[in-house]
């Protein structure tokens, strides 16, 4: 099956620091990825889509200039955190799409910010 | 928008039948059924999806009311490895986004 790996699976920073998560697509073709971000004991929420070679579409109330987006190949899309606060610590997922609009997961980033 | 209903959590044996039931009685014509599960601090994982027709694959068996306004997901011999939220969804509009409602948390157990 399609495979999307995520990196890096864990990351510890400093307040104000800014941290970037990885989504590749390792066997297909991706012009669409997504992603969520997941609090503890709750579902997935769904934070932007990622267009390749556009601007992503960013949810309702989430920041676009808190959370960076950049989807510059058809197998990469990176979601850079900028100045990380202890409230933006969260499992960070994201996801590719592929044929018939089945989405692939990556295993998630689990973003510490002390 | 579609939207789906499950039960919050369900318990079975393991080597049992477990059977996820899921309400989207808003469902339109041209929207699929898809099924993914989440174990516990990984990324949910594609399990099935279907139009009208049941459906089956190496993981479950998808079946969906004649008036698709319901399904139910059927993974015929449990393991404890199957312990995961299952989530039930259709697709949004047609840009494939996918919104996570709050799912069956299932339980198998010895």
């Amino acid at each position: 099956g399609a495979v999307v790996s995520q990196h890096p699976s864990w990351v510890i920073c400093k307040s104000g620091t800014s941290v970037k998560i990885e989504c590749r697509s390792l066997d297909f073709q991706a012009t669409t990825m997504f992603w969520y971000r997941q609090f503890p004991k709750q579902s997935l929420m769904l934070m932007a889509t990622s267009n390749e070679g556009s601007k992503a579409t960013y949810e309702q109330g989430v920041e676009k200039d808190k959370f960076l987006i950049n989807h510059a190949s058809l197998t990469l899309s990176t979601l850079t955190v900028t100045s990380a606060h202890p409230e933006d610590s969260s499992f960070y997922i994201c996801s590719a799409g592929g044929q018939i609009n089945i989405q692939y997961f990556g295993a998630g980033t689990r973003l510490s910010v002390l | 928008d579609a939207k789906t209903t499950q039960p919050t959590s369900m318990d079975c044996a393991e080597g049992r039948a477990a059977n996820l039931p899921c309400n989207h009685s808003t469902i339109s014509g041209n929207e699929y059924v898809y099924w993914y599960r989440q174990i516990h601090s990984q990324g949910p994982q594609y399990i099935i999806h279907g139009l009208k027709n049941n459906e089956t694959n190496e993981m479950a068996s998808l079946i969906i009311t004649e008036d698709r306004k319901s399904s139910t997901l059927i993974l015929p011999h449990a393991t404890l490895r199957d312990t995961a939220v299952y989530y039930c969804m259709m697709i949004y509009n047609q840009g494939g986004k996918l919104i996570f409602g709050q799912g069956t948390e299932l339980s198998v157990k010895p």
